[in-house]
């Protein structure tokens, strides 16, 4: 079954700290996706990826690294949070033709 | 500016009711996809319809390339269809999509 797991679900991090958020996908998907949703401004496209070991910036880059080890494993990397950056993130993988799947997404609280 | 609108922000009806959302963009789209979000939950893809009419179960999806607007109806709502609708434009090939704020959908029993 097709799935895109996000690791941790929950977060709590301090201010100037690093966070890395982890993304897993089964279904052989050449691209994979991270989104950040907020209340009035939807979900907005941080960066992507079309396969292992490349890497693209979305619409909102800043702040934010992104890795992309193999096909399976997506990572969100904050160097340094700050609490602009506290949001629920997604994670999704998807084929050349289809609609992207996501994951169950990843609250972080930045304190 | 916001490149898709989605429109009502909010909508509540009583089970069995019809739903109509709406959803403009300002760019081209290659692609339109609308996607259900359950309270707190994930995003599932409903619908993807770039252009014309297309149905899936009680949901049709009609989306008029050259006015740049698609709509989603709901028939015969039920409680379980509560949630957020999301609309999703993509302006390249390939799918990083641009969402809107989503509608938020109430229905009572």
């Amino acid at each position: 079954e097709a799935a895109v797991t996000q690791s941790p679900r929950n977060k709590v991090a301090v201010t100037g700290g690093k966070v890395t958020l982890s993304c897993n996908q089964t279904n052989n998907h050449n691209n994979m996706y991270w989104y950040r949703q907020d209340t009035g401004h939807g979900l907005r496209l941080i960066h992507y990826s079309y396969g292992a070991g490349s890497t693209e910036k979305g619409d909102i880059p800043d702040g934010y690294k992104a890795s992309r080890p193999s096909q399976e494993n997506f990572s969100l990397i904050l160097e340094l949070a700050t609490p602009s950056q506290t949001s629920v993130y997604f994670c999704a993988s998807g084929g050349q033709n289809q609609a992207p799947l996501f994951g169950e997404g990843t609250r972080l609280s930045v304190l | 500016g916001q490149q898709v609108q989605q429109s009502p922000a909010s909508l509540v009806l009583q089970e069995g009711e019809n739903a109509e959302l709406q959803c403009n963009f300002s760019s081209t789209a290659t692609q339109l996809q609308w996607f259900y979000q359950s309270p707190g939950g994930s995003l599932v893809s409903l619908l993807s319809n770039p252009s014309g009419t297309k149905h899936t179960g009680r949901l049709t999806s009609t989306t008029v390339t050259k006015e740049r607007r698609s709509s989603l109806h709901i028939s015969s709502s039920q409680t379980t269809d509560s949630g957020t609708y999301l609309c999703a434009i993509d302006r390249n090939m390939g799918y990083k999509l641009t969402f809107g704020t989503g509608t938020s959908l109430l229905v009572d029993p």
